[in-house]
């Protein structure tokens, strides 16, 4: 039981690039969640999805697109990098109350 | 202003000291709060969660809820360097699930 999986672990991007964050559960969870991290400013939402086949914006949706692939998998893509997605990003899945949280990618756009 | 605020910190206590975080939010409608411990470089872990009035204690971790003036807060007794890290308050605000967090408070145990 692996929890929450996310790949890759660090990635760095060149300015206009793009590049998909995966994130898998094995805990047959409804909810998965993306977030930021950013020093100083806790971790903020950035799409999430309730349901296989529903996604929604969170709080700092723009520059990003998600996709649940199906119960297991939800994807964040960012089409064209900017220096501003500078971060580290946590994908997590919930039960309905707790909410999981996968290792993290350090991304650096440059 | 932001849904939930924690102390700025960073919070220095000696070992074996009470710490204190505490954590304001602004929906009245809020039904679940959690405490979140998250190590430098790594993904933050659930270590308390609490749904109604009062304390709930947790070994040496307490959390405190008082609905009526919108504060949450987390004791942790009997410090130990293991309990340095960065701790974040967590609030549920709506019905689907989403959570709202604090910026964090830095907690460092001096031995």
């Amino acid at each position: 039981n692996a929890g929450v999986t996310q790949t890759p672990k660090f990635q760095v991007l060149k300015t206009g690039q793009s590049m998909t964050l995966q994130c898998a559960q094995d805990m047959n969870h409804n909810s998965m969640y993306w977030y930021r991290q950013d020093p100083g400013m806790g971790l903020r939402l950035i799409y999430y999805s309730a349901s296989e086949g529903t996604t929604d914006k969170g709080e700092v949706p723009n520059g990003y697109n998600v996709s649940r692939l199906n119960k297991r998998e939800f994807s964040l893509r960012l089409e064209s990098a900017a220096p501003s997605q500078t971060s580290v990003y946590f994908c997590a899945s919930s039960d309905g109350n707790t909410q999981y949280f996968g290792p993290g990618t350090r991304l650096t756009v440059l | 202003q932001k849904e939930v605020e924690q102390n700025s910190g960073p919070l220095s206590v000696p070992e074996g000291a009470i710490a204190s975080l505490n954590c304001t939010y602004s929906d009245r409608g809020s039904q679940s709060f959690f405490w979140y411990r998250q190590y430098s470089g790594k993904s933050p872990e659930l270590i308390m969660s609490i749904y109604s009035n009062g304390d709930k204690e947790d070994g040496r971790f307490t959390a405190q809820l008082n609905k009526a003036s919108q504060y949450v807060s987390l004791l942790i007794r009997d410090s130990q360097p293991s309990d340095s890290a960065t701790y974040l308050c967590a609030v549920n605000t709506q019905t689907d699930y989403k959570l709202s967090f604090g910026a964090g408070t830095t907690v460092t145990v001096r031995a």
